[in-house]
């Protein structure tokens, strides 16, 4: 249990296109998704938190107007990296909490989505 | 002083050997306490999930929490070579899914 799939796996493109990254949690609904940056060598970083049916909450330093973010259900959340330059790319990973009641929940990830921008 | 310090490593380790990585925090409200494994060019997969102080195991791998000492370890028994990963400790407080994450420590089993 517990799968969260993440599409494209990879993705190349050129220099001020849109690309969108669809994350899935295939097994259970999650009311909350993250989305997540990595850099070689280096820890996650929290790009956003979104919330099902609201507005994601960004990290500081974070473009909201670059990074769109849209959960339209318990089950999908998508991350549109608009007007990407080569320095948008990365390897980009979701997370998905299960929706149950009280404490914190461990997040499941995606495999990942390697962005490169020409 | 970061939230979560932990190692980078590399680790290196003899196959069979007992690998053990730790992770300390500075946040008392951190309740609950993860493990990830991370392949690399993949997403982490969640290893050990514990809440509060103690022990708990899972195979060849067991967790220990020690929140007077703000101190959480990973033990891997009979370590493998496909244990070869990078392992990133992650906690959380009561009510929040945010995580915070240590930088990570790459764990390299030699055959």
């Amino acid at each position: 249990g517990a799968v969260v799939s993440q599409h494209p796996s990879r993705v190349i493109c050129k220099s001020g296109t849109s690309v969108k990254i669809e994350c899935r949690s295939l097994d259970f609904q999650a009311t909350t998704m993250f989305w997540y940056r990595q850099f070689p060598k280096q820890s996650l970083m929290l790009m956003a938190t979104s919330n099902e049916g609201s507005k994601a909450t960004y990290e500081q330093g974070v473009e909201k107007d670059k990074f769109l973010i849209n959960h339209a259900s318990l089950t999908l959340s998508t991350l549109t990296v608009t007007s990407a330059h080569p320095e948008d790319s990365s390897f980009y990973i979701c997370s998905a909490s299960p929706q149950t009641s009280g404490g914190a929940r461990a997040q499941f990830f995606g495999p990942g989505t390697r962005l490169t921008v020409l | 002083q970061k939230e979560v310090e932990q190692d980078p490593g590399p680790l290196s380790v003899p196959e069979g050997a007992i690998v053990s990585l730790n992770c300390t925090y500075s946040n008392s409200a951190f309740q609950y306490f993860m493990w990830y494994r991370q392949y690399s060019r993949k997403g982490p997969e969640l290893l050990m999930y514990t809440y509060s102080s103690g022990n708990k195991e899972d195979g060849r791998f067991t967790a220990q929490v020690d929140k007077s000492s703000k101190y959480i370890s990973l033990f891997i028994r009979d370590s493998q070579p496909s244990d070869s990963a990078t392992y990133l400790c992650a906690m959380s407080p009561r009510g929040n899914n945010r995580l915070a994450f240590g930088k990570g420590n790459q764990v390299v089993v030699i055959p």
